[in-house]
């Protein structure tokens, strides 16, 4: 069973650089798993940030960017703001119509 | 503007059944695969189903196969998830996604959610 990997937990200082990242349990994250990033704070539904490896979604800030660092994907975030405090879940793209989420990161700006 | 709201959560005994629903408006909702997402409390999001446009295609998460089925209804503009069988790690909140349009596979709407809760 693949397991899509991610930071449980990180932390940023305000206006700071972090860089979350999305692996898999065996091998290596390609542009052909279209990776996606997803928003989500406490008792809301996700938002979309990022998807194919790289484009933001619509409204998106810039200061979200997305992509393949070694063998891995990548979602940064440049100059963090308070706001951005939230979870952040990555998706890949299985094939045969089948998704798998990361487990989550939850980031903290402090 | 797209809109997806779901609806027909609530709390089920352990063994039973129910049907959720998602109301789809502001796009042709027949020409979008359509999935369902949920979080159990407290957890991370973990993808459901699937269903191609003309439900000629359905996926599953191997612990809800064969207890879950995922259907639409094109000329409704409607997503379902039937649910039977239901266990206690099934409590969750259901969210209906679209998946977008074309080759790139990724969610880019998103429901507000439906809490299900299995318990005694």
């Amino acid at each position: 069973q693949t397991v899509v990997t991610q930071e449980p937990s990180f932390s940023v200082s305000p206006g700071g650089t972090v860089t979350l990242t999305c692996g898999l349990s065996s091998g290596s994250v390609s542009t052909s798993y279209y990776p996606s990033w997803y928003q989500q704070t406490p008792g809301q539904a996700p938002r979309t940030l990022i998807y194919s490896t790289n484009t933001r979604s619509s409204g998106v800030p810039d200061r979200f960017s997305g992509s393949i660092l070694g063998n891995k994907a990548a979602l940064t975030i440049t100059g963090a703001q308070a706001d951005d405090e939230s979870d952040y879940y990555c998706v890949l793209y299985m094939g045969s119509g089948i998704s798998v989420f990361g487990g989550g990161t939850q980031l903290t700006v402090l | 503007e797209v809109q997806l709201v779901e609806s027909g959560g609530g709390l089920v005994q352990p063994g039973g059944s129910l049907r959720l629903s998602c109301a789809a408006s502001g796009f042709t909702f027949s020409s979008y695969w359509m999935s369902w997402v949920r979080q159990a409390p407290g957890k991370g999001l973990e993808w459901v189903a699937n269903i191609k446009q003309d439900g000629s295609e359905k996926y599953y998460v191997d612990s809800v196969k064969g207890r879950f089925t995922i259907s639409r209804d094109n000329a409704k503009n409607s997503l379902y998830l039937q649910m039977n069988s239901l266990r206690a790690e099934d409590t969750a909140v259901y969210y209906c996604a679209r998946r977008a349009f074309g080759v790139v596979v990724y969610f880019d709407y998103w429901g507000q959610g439906t809490l299900v809760t299995v318990s005694s």
